[in-house]
């Protein structure tokens, strides 16, 4: 049972124009969500999150924005640049055994032409 | 700051083979998690540990797989007999500490993998 889900593997989108990738989840338990970038043969980087609190987190050309009601959060990259192509991966954080622990989905691999 | 350590990068392995992999966490951090990371999916936890104690381990498969983190800091995995089902990349992450009040404190980073490849 997937908890967490990115639906299009893959995205292609120009340089300087806006990358939208897009996550769903199922667990209500869920408390924060954060989105991962990980380029290949390195360990995923924590980019972003975002409290379950609030429908809007941004760190400059990043931002999430979370609809709880629909369980859909999204991650806007404006513009893009070459160098954020990499592979994507939407996480969700809920406290189990006294801890948060991250559930993450299978990623989207994003490519920005040049 | 010096990130997640681990080694080593790569690994192949004939079945019913024992490996090991070791992670050195950024230092001062408390909690340790070990996971597991299958082509074309999505990073899945092994196991957590907080200092030296396991917090959670249900998703191990522990009749092959076993971990410790002795004295708190280093940490290693291990797996004996491996199957051809264990090929993926194992992925060590580290954070502050568990179970704090912001997910600022309880960020994870993450180590560049060991990638393991039975045949």
């Amino acid at each position: 049972d997937q908890q967490v889900k990115q639906n299009s593997p893959s995205l292609s989108v120009q340089e300087g124009r806006i990358s939208i990738l897009n996550c769903d989840y199922t667990n209500s338990m869920f408390d924060y969500f954060l989105w991962y970038k990980k380029y290949p043969a390195e360990g995923p980087t924590f980019l972003i999150s975002i409290s379950s609190i609030k429908d809007k987190n941004e760190d400059g050309r990043f931002t999430v924005f979370l609809n709880k009601s629909a369980k859909h959060l999204s991650l806007h990259i404006v513009p893009s640049q070459p160098g954020d192509s990499a592979v994507y991966f939407c996480a969700a954080s809920a406290r189990k055994a006294g801890s948060y622990q991250l559930t993450f989905g299978k990623g989207t691999k994003l490519s920005v032409i040049p | 700051e010096a990130g997640v350590a681990q080694s080593p990068r790569y690994k192949i392995i004939e079945k019913r083979q024992s490996v090991a992999f070791w992670c050195n966490p950024i230092s001062g951090h408390a909690t340790l998690y070990w996971y597991q990371q299958i082509l074309g999916q999505g990073p899945k936890l092994l196991i957590q540990f907080q200092n030296n104690g396991v917090v959670d381990d249900s998703q191990l498969p522990k009749d092959r797989f076993s971990a410790e983190r002795l004295k708190g800091v280093d940490s290693t995995l291990k797996i004996q007999p491996a199957k051809l089902e264990d090929s993926a990349v194992y992925l060590c992450a580290s954070s502050l500490q568990a179970g704090g009040l912001t997910v600022g404190t309880d960020t994870q980073y993450f180590g560049p993998g060991t990638r393991l490849t039975v045949l």
